[in-house]
């Protein structure tokens, strides 16, 4: 699975919009982009996936750029109850793969300030 | 959507016991159910990959023998940490693998806090 590259933190003002950068600049074209986050002391709860195309949930938004080397994962009002550690995790699978372990890297630790 | 309990939530235990750790996957058949391990401010380390019916896959550096892995049926898959020593004391959590109409999800349990006194 390749790699990704995430800063280790960063924080957002509560209703402003959080923009997360994450870097797979060795993508393959059968692998999916993940993200996942992780309250403290919780397992870690699915916030959206893609292959190219970007794509909106009730949760967050993705945005995969062209050559899919990174992506941005955007939580539009953030919240206090969004500070989290988010994963962002590239792996094969999808519609027809099978199940396969995520990877985990560092993830980037978000805080929202009041 | 699809949910996976895990129990306990958290267990303290003495050092020489086994603890089993369970994760049952509520609306939804998980044929493949991963096991991680997760240190105080690390991130979650793949511990073991079961199939139903198969024989759990180790990662290299986990102990087959000391944690045992159960997925004897699509809805219930367990871990069994057997004498159990301090530095067991971690974070573990279940996940399975789910197909979608976008292909694949993970969800994860909500994970148990091992103590080993």
């Amino acid at each position: 699975d390749a790699k990704t590259t995430q800063p280790p933190s960063m924080d957002c003002a509560e209703g402003r919009a959080a923009n997360l950068p994450c870097n797979h600049s060795t993508i393959s074209g059968n692998e999916y982009v993940y993200w996942y986050r992780q309250i403290h002391s919780q397992g870690p709860q699915y916030i959206i996936h893609g292959l190219k195309n970007n794509e909106t949930n009730e949760m967050a938004s993705l945005i995969i750029t062209e050559d899919r080397k990174s992506s941005t994962l955007i939580l539009p009002h953030a919240t206090l109850r969004d500070t989290a550690v988010y994963y962002c995790i590239v792996t094969k699978g999808g519609r027809t793969g099978s199940a396969r372990q995520l990877t985990f890297g560092s993830g980037t630790q978000l805080t929202v300030l009041p | 959507g699809a949910v996976v309990s895990q129990h306990p939530s958290w267990v303290i235990c003495k050092s020489g016991t086994s603890v089993k750790i369970e994760c049952r996957s509520l609306d939804f058949q998980a044929t493949t159910m991963f096991w991680y391990r997760q240190f105080p401010k690390q991130s979650l380390m793949l511990m073991a990959t079961s199939n139903e019916g198969s024989k759990a896959t180790y990662e290299q550096g986990v102990e087959k023998d000391k944690f045992l892995i159960n997925h004897a049926s699509l809805t219930l898959s367990t871990l069994t940490v057997t004498s159990a020593h301090p530095e067991d004391s971690s974070f573990y959590i279940c996940s399975a693998g789910l197909t979608g109409t976008k292909g694949y999800g993970y969800t994860f349990g909500s994970g148990t806090r091992l103590t080993v006194v």
